[in-house]
């Protein structure tokens, strides 16, 4: 069965810093990977995904993701966050980008000024 | 196109009562998803749809829940006598069923239930 876990429920960046959130996943084959954003009371904003080709993947608003099988892993990436990034964002994993997916619980980002 | 669309936004019911949502995909996506997300969680899988047909059901889709997609356009989502349990987002997405880069399900905003 698939699985992805964020081990990061709650984290604090301060505006201008970086910032790296933490996605784990379990799949037995070549996973689609996914990264969205939930405003409060929103739907989820697709942020950047991956099947194949070059592991570090480009998304919108400035994010990267770099996959690595090695790992299992496939963290979010920014270089330098702004206040309005403040969100929950959720990685997911699927056999394919037209099916169901397992999503992580969550990772709740604050910006501090 | 403006997206997935789900109405109504907020929902309070009742107890034991039945509500109905509606979720318009994308017009060119053949595949509509329905999820729920719980407080703090992840969004969870409940059925999907490619047309009219309903390909896929969670074991978290009780007896209670029916979803339908008549004309492989919009589809509903029917919980009967709804528990405190039920309250929840429900998320609609679309998305094609295969082929090319443009993989990946578009959200809806959800449909925020909430049973007193």
């Amino acid at each position: 069965a698939q699985s992805v876990t964020q081990p990061d429920i709650h984290i604090t960046v301060s505006e201008g810093a970086s910032l790296e959130l933490r996605c784990n996943y379990s799949y037995g084959a070549t996973p689609y990977l996914f990264w969205y954003v939930q405003s409060p009371g929103q739907g989820l904003q697709l942020l950047l995904k991956y099947f194949s080709g070059d592991t570090l993947v480009q998304g919108i608003k400035g994010f990267e993701a770099e996959f690595k099988r090695s790992q299992s892993s496939f963290n979010l990436r920014k270089p330098s966050v702004h206040w309005s990034d403040a969100a929950e964002y959720f990685c997911a994993v699927g056999p394919s980008g037209y099916s169901t997916l397992t999503f992580g619980k969550g990772t709740m980002l604050l910006v501090s000024p | 196109d403006t997206g997935v669309s789900q109405d109504p936004r907020h929902k309070i019911t009742k107890r034991g009562q039945n509500v109905t949502f509606r979720c318009d995909p994308i017009s060119e996506h053949n595949r509509l998803y329905w999820y729920r997300q719980t407080l703090g969680q992840g969004p969870e899988f409940l059925t999907y749809f490619q047309n009219e047909a309903q390909l896929e059901k969670s074991r978290l889709l009780s007896d209670r829940f029916s979803a339908e997609r008549p004309k492989g356009s919009f589809s509903t989502l029917e919980i009967q006598r709804t528990e405190q349990g039920d309250s929840a987002m429900y998320l609609c997405a679309s998305s094609l069923a295969q082929g090319g880069a443009n993989y990946g399900y578009t959200f809806g905003s959800g449909t925020r239930l909430t049973v007193v």
